[in-house]
C-alpha cells in the first residue's frame, strides 16, 4: 500500500536549518506531484510547497519562499524540504503528500515530522 | 491569495444526525475543491476531491457538492468515528490555501 515517512525533524534555533525527507513506497513515486504541509500545534492545516513529477516546477508559499527549497530523487522515491533561516512562525508538523495526479489534491499523507525553532 | 471560509467552526452532533458544513470562496474557483478528515493526533485524510468525487475508500454518507465560490460537505447518519476536524482546501492557484476547519464533536 501507499507509504510516506517523514523523517529530519527537530528542535533548533532562530536562523538554523533542517533538511526534511519524505520517504515513499507503494506508487509510482516519478508520476506523482509531492506537497509538504504544516500544520502549527493546536492550529490549522497550512500549505507549503509542491513539485510536479519530474521537478520541473516548484511552488511556494510567499513566506517561505527565498528560504526553503523543494526537491525530490526519483531513483530513491525520496522527496526534501530544506529549510534554511528558520524563524519561530516555522515551528509546526511538516506532513508530505503525494498529489492525486492528474489533480493537484493530497490523497495520501506521511504522519508527520515535528520541527520547533526556538531560543 | 484565495481565501476560504469555512462555517462553522465548531459544531455538536449525536450520532445518527445529518450534518453540513459550507466552504466560500474569495473568488470564482470552479471545481477546484478537496475535503479532508482530520481525527486527533493523525495525518489529515482525503475525502473528496474536485468537489463532489469520493477518494477511494470514502463511505458514501459523504457527499460533496457546489461550484464557483460555495461548496458543502454533507455528511449522513453520523458515526462514531465521523467526530473530528475537516477542512476544505482550494487547488484553483497556489497557494493552495486551506479552510481553518470545522470541528465536529460529539453532542
Amino acid at each position: 500500500q501507499v507509504r510516506l515517512v517523514e523523517s529530519g525533524g527537530g528542535a533548533v534555533q532562530p536562523g538554523e536549518s533542517l533538511r526534511l525527507s519524505c520517504e515513499t513506497g507503494g506508487f509510482t513515486f516519478s508520476d506523482a506531484g509531492m506537497h509538504w504541509v504544516r500544520q502549527a500545534p493546536g492550529k490549522g492545516l497550512e500549505w507549503v510547497a509542491f513539485i510536479r513529477h519530474d521537478a520541473t516546477n516548484t511552488l511556494y508559499l510567499d513566506s517561505v519562499k527565498g528560504r526553503f527549497a523543494i526537491s525530490r530523487d526519483n531513483s530513491k522515491d525520496t522527496v526534501f524540504l530544506q529549510m534554511n533561516r528558520l524563524r519561530p512562525e516555522d515551528s509546526a508538523v511538516y506532513y508530505c503528500a503525494k498529489d492525486l495526479s492528474p489533480y493537484f489534491d493530497l490523497d495520501y499523507w506521511g504522519q508527520g515530522t515535528l520541527v520547533t525553532v526556538s531560543s | 491569495d484565495i481565501q476560504l471560509t469555512q462555517s462553522p467552526s465548531f459544531l455538536s452532533a449525536s450520532v445518527g444526525d445529518t450534518v453540513i458544513i459550507t466552504c466560500r470562496a474569495s473568488q470564482d474557483i470552479a471545481s477546484y475543491v478537496a475535503w479532508y478528515q482530520q481525527s486527533p493526533g493523525k495525518a489529515p485524510k482525503l475525502l473528496l476531491y474536485a468537489a463532489s468525487h469520493l477518494h477511494s475508500g470514502t463511505p458514501s454518507r459523504f457527499r460533496g457538492s457546489g461550484f464557483g465560490s460555495e461548496f458543502i460537505l454533507a455528511i449522513n447518519s453520523l458515526q462514531p468515528e465521523d467526530f473530528a476536524t475537516y477542512y476544505c482546501q482550494q487547488l484553483k492557484s497556489h497557494p493552495f490555501t486551506f479552510g481553518l476547519g470545522t470541528k465536529v464533536e460529539i453532542k
